[in-house]
């Protein structure tokens, strides 16, 4: 199956200073990578995702990258804000769509 | 609306109690999923229903027992749980099983159940 690892586990930065969490995968297979933001006490909550025909997307200060070949993808906050601070998890789907494989988390900190 | 309803909230319940977990969603999607999670791990896949017939359980103890009545509803029939249940039970929708291009997978708040 899906292996999904995903770093690092904890990061911190002053507001203003970008961010990147950055994932693996092993499936070539997988063609569907969202991430999801977890505020303390909430639900996990889709904040971008990217399919295996696109590069890159890009939405406001978040954009994720795909590089197919080395089987990885990441998550780039800019300008980030204290309201940015959550737990970030990657995951990756494949053909049947229904199996999320997810990251093992990442706990940003931005400190203002 | 990408709402995914979960009741209740919070559940204490001991070892011997029988309880049920609800999820609802209005959004007409065909895929209803159960997860478990953990305090800063990730959620972990319990059960997938498809057009309301079970398509995946990871192996799931039989004291999670699951049931999608109709495409909007979703339970999580529980009885003889353990301390170590104790977790955040979310549920999830995405429109269409098993087509890539539609499986945004939408998240419940969840339910925070106590094992006591």
């Amino acid at each position: 199956g899906e292996n999904v690892e995903q770093h690092p586990s904890t990061l911190s930065v002053q507001e203003g200073d970008s961010a990147v969490i950055k994932c693996t995968y092993s499936d070539s297979a997988s063609n569907y990578f969202p991430w999801y933001k977890q505020e303390l006490g909430k639900r996990p909550q889709l904040i971008i995702d990217i399919r295996s025909n696109v590069g890159e997307k890009k939405d406001q200060r978040i954009a994720v990258t795909l590089n197919k070949t080395a089987k990885h993808f990441s998550l780039h906050i800019t300008e980030t804000q204290p309201e940015d601070s959550a737990v970030y998890f990657c995951a990756a789907s494949g053909i049947t769509g229904n199996q999320f494989y997810f990251g093992t988390g990442t706990s940003l900190t931005v400190i203002p | 609306d990408t709402e995914v309803t979960q009741t209740p909230k919070h559940l204490v319940m001991g070892m011997t109690n029988k309880k049920s977990l609800k999820c609802e969603q209005h959004m007409g999607h065909r895929a209803m999923y159960w997860y478990k999670q953990k305090a800063k791990k990730p959620p972990e896949l319990m059960f997938v229903y498809s057009y309301e017939k079970l398509s995946i359980n990871e192996s799931v103890p039989s004291r999670f027992s699951p049931e999608c009545p109709n495409s909007s509803l979703l339970n999580l029939h529980l009885h003889a749980l353990q301390p170590e249940d104790s977790a955040l039970y979310l549920c999830a929708s995405s429109q269409a099983p098993s087509l890539p291009a539609k499986n945004i997978q939408y998240f419940g708040a969840g339910t925070r159940l106590s094992v006591l």
